[in-house]
């Protein structure tokens, strides 16, 4: 069966310090891959995707992704972080029309 | 544009009774899902329609959770009778319906049942 591990379940960083959350999935067809995020009280947003073409991928807010098939990784970086990311990030990859998600990583940006 | 609506966006009740909750998709998005989202985990497919037609509910449990899509725009999930292992946030999402297309989430019903 596929699924998506997300290796950090708690991320603590400072403003201004680089992040990297890690993704990876099990599937070994064509994938759509997904970064969604949950800010406090909120609902689930999509922050950015890959379907084909380039494998970096640029998303709202200063995120991006990089898709590298050899690794099925899917990571996600912003070189700034800011106190507004503090959020939980989710990795998805879609399948058969369903998304299947990582657990997710909580993130907190301490100012 | 109007997002994907849900409510109510909290609910308790006590084990045994039955509870149900309401998704209205965004406006001309085919496909709908719901989805279970228990503490800690990512959410996981209940349940998904196209139109009218549950097209995949493989995952949801038929003994005492049952879904409707009637006129293939908003949609009903209901349990009875609630468990206590039932307590989670039930999301709804649409999407347009394409082959390779994004899913839209709505803000979810928290449910607790004690």
């Amino acid at each position: 069966a596929q699924s998506v591990s997300q290796h950090n379940h708690h991320v603590i960083l400072s403003e201004a310090a680089s992040l990297e959350l890690g993704c990876n999935y099990s599937y070994g067809g064509t994938v759509n891959l997904f970064w969604y995020v949950q800010y406090p009280g909120q609902h689930l947003q999509l922050l950015l995707k890959y379907f084909s073409g380039d494998p970096l991928v640029k998303g709202i807010k200063g995120f991006e992704a990089e898709f590298i098939k050899s690794k099925f990784s899917f990571n996600l970086r912003k070189p700034s972080v800011q106190w507004s990311d503090t959020a939980e990030y989710f990795c998805a990859v879609r399948s058969s029309y369903k998304l299947i998600f990582g657990s997710g990583t909580r993130l907190l940006v301490r100012p | 544009e109007a997002g994907v609506v849900q409510s109510p966006r909290y609910k308790i009740i006590e084990k045994k009774q039955p509870v149900a909750f309401w998704c209205n998709p965004i406006s001309g998005h085919n496909t709908l899902y719901w989805y279970l989202q228990n503490l800690g985990q990512g959410p996981e497919l209940l349940i998904r329609y196209e139109n009218e037609e549950a097209v995949d509910d493989s995952q949801l449990p038929k003994d005492r959770f049952s879904a409707e899509r009637l006129k293939g725009v908003d949609s009903t999930l209901k349990i009875q009778p609630a468990e206590l292992g039932d307590s989670a946030v039930y999301l709804c999402a649409s999407s347009e319906g394409r082959g390779s297309d994004t899913q839209y989430f709505g803000p979810g019903t928290r449910l607790t049942v004690l």
